[in-house]
Order: C-alpha cells, then structure tokens, then sequence
C-alpha cells in the first residue's frame, strides 16, 4: 500500500525568505503523479504544484518548486519569496493517499 | 468552469435529524469523492464514486449515504449522526478514477456540527 509522510508538523518562515517542506513516500509503482495541496485557514483547498514521475525536471510554478528525488522516494517543496498569504496547511499527496500535512505561518 | 460547489457552506443538526449535502461540477470529470476532514488533520477518504457507480466505500458507517444522481452531481445523504461526525466534509472531482494519476479538485466543504 502506499504511504506519505510528511514529518514537519509545523514550520515558519519570515516574509520574503525561502522554506522547504518535506515529503517521502512509498510506492512499487514506476509511474505516478505526486501533488502539493494548500489549504488556509477556513478556505480552500487548491492544488499548488505536480509532478509527473517520468519527468527528470523538477516542476516549478511561479514561486513553488519541487525537489524530487524518485530513487529516494522524496518530493520536498520549496517557497521562494514567501508572502503572508502562504500561510496554510500543505499536504503532499499521491494518488488518493494525503501525508498529515504541515503548517506554515509567515512571520511579517 | 474549473469549480467544485457545495452546499450548505455550514450545517448544524441534531441526533435525531436527516439531512443532506451536495456537491456539483460542471468539469466533465467522471469521478467524485466525499472526504470528511477534522481539524489540522489530512482529509479522510470516505467514497468514491466513477462513472456515477460507487468504486469505493472506506468502511464508512451506514448513517452516511452517498448517492450521484447524475455526472455532475454528489449527495451524501445523513442520518442519525453522532457529535464525533462533526467535520469539515470536503467534496472533490477529478478527470478519471485513475490510480497513480488523481488529480483532485476540491469544493469549499460544509462545516457540519452535530449536536
């Protein structure tokens, strides 16, 4: 069965910095899509970012990128730049299988 | 028309009462989901529902009841619920039921509190 873990509970960054959430996961599959979820307080949840496992490049969307590392089953998400309206809870996905999710706050 | 409506935004009912939620896409996506989500937590998966046949049932008590009328639309019907099923439950489409593929578009969610 496939897991997702994602093992930062909780993480803060400072306005205008750079953080990175973590993401393993596990599969016997060769060909997925893993995804980013955000969903802030009381709103939404949208999809931030995919990536499809046949492709090398990392996917990258405005300001969110990803670092996926498919040998070692890791697909860790990085903000650039990060705005006050980052702050949200992020869920890093496969399939139908959601990790716990990690918190963000953005500090002014 | 890329959205996943639901209705009501917010619900409160008592033991005893039967309601209903809903959910519509206008997508063309052939798969939709119930979630039920408490708070800081992952969403749960509940039902999942391809080509308006319930695929999947995650062990979910019989007071829930899905149904999907048609493609575009997904109730989930409830009935002497308990204060513990007090959630956010989350309504989600996606293209195909497709294993290793979902992508997932969700709906804003009903609040529902269980008195």
């Amino acid at each position: 069965a496939q897991t997702v873990t994602q093992s930062q509970p909780e993480m803060s960054v400072q306005e205008a910095e750079t953080v990175t959430l973590s993401c393993t996961y596990d599969t016997s599959e060769s060909d997925y899509y893993l995804f980013w979820y955000k969903q802030p307080p009381s709103r939404q949840m949208i999809l931030v970012i995919r990536q499809e496992a046949y492709k090398q490049q990392n996917a990258t969307e405005n300001r969110f990128s990803v670092n996926f590392q498919k040998a070692a089953k890791s697909f860790s998400l990085k903000i650039s730049d990060s705005q006050l309206g980052d702050a949200a809870m992020y869920f890093c996905a496969y399939g139908l299988v959601f990790g716990k999710g990690t918190k963000l706050t953005v500090n002014p | 028309d890329t959205e996943v409506t639901q209705t009501p935004k917010h619900l409160v009912m008592g033991m005893t009462n039967k309601k209903s939620l809903k959910c519509e896409q206008h997508m063309g996506h052939r798969a939709m989901y119930w979630y039920k989500q408490k708070a800081k937590k992952p969403p749960e998966l509940m039902f999942v529902y391809s080509y308006e046949k319930l695929s999947i049932n995650e062990s979910v008590p019989s007071r829930f009841s899905p149904e999907c009328p048609n493609s575009s639309l997904l109730n989930l019907h409830l009935h002497a619920l308990q204060p513990e099923d007090s959630a956010l439950y989350l309504c989600a489409s996606s293209q195909r039921l497709a294993g290793n593929y979902n992508e997932q578009f969700f709906g804003p969610g009903t609040r529902l509190t269980v008195l």
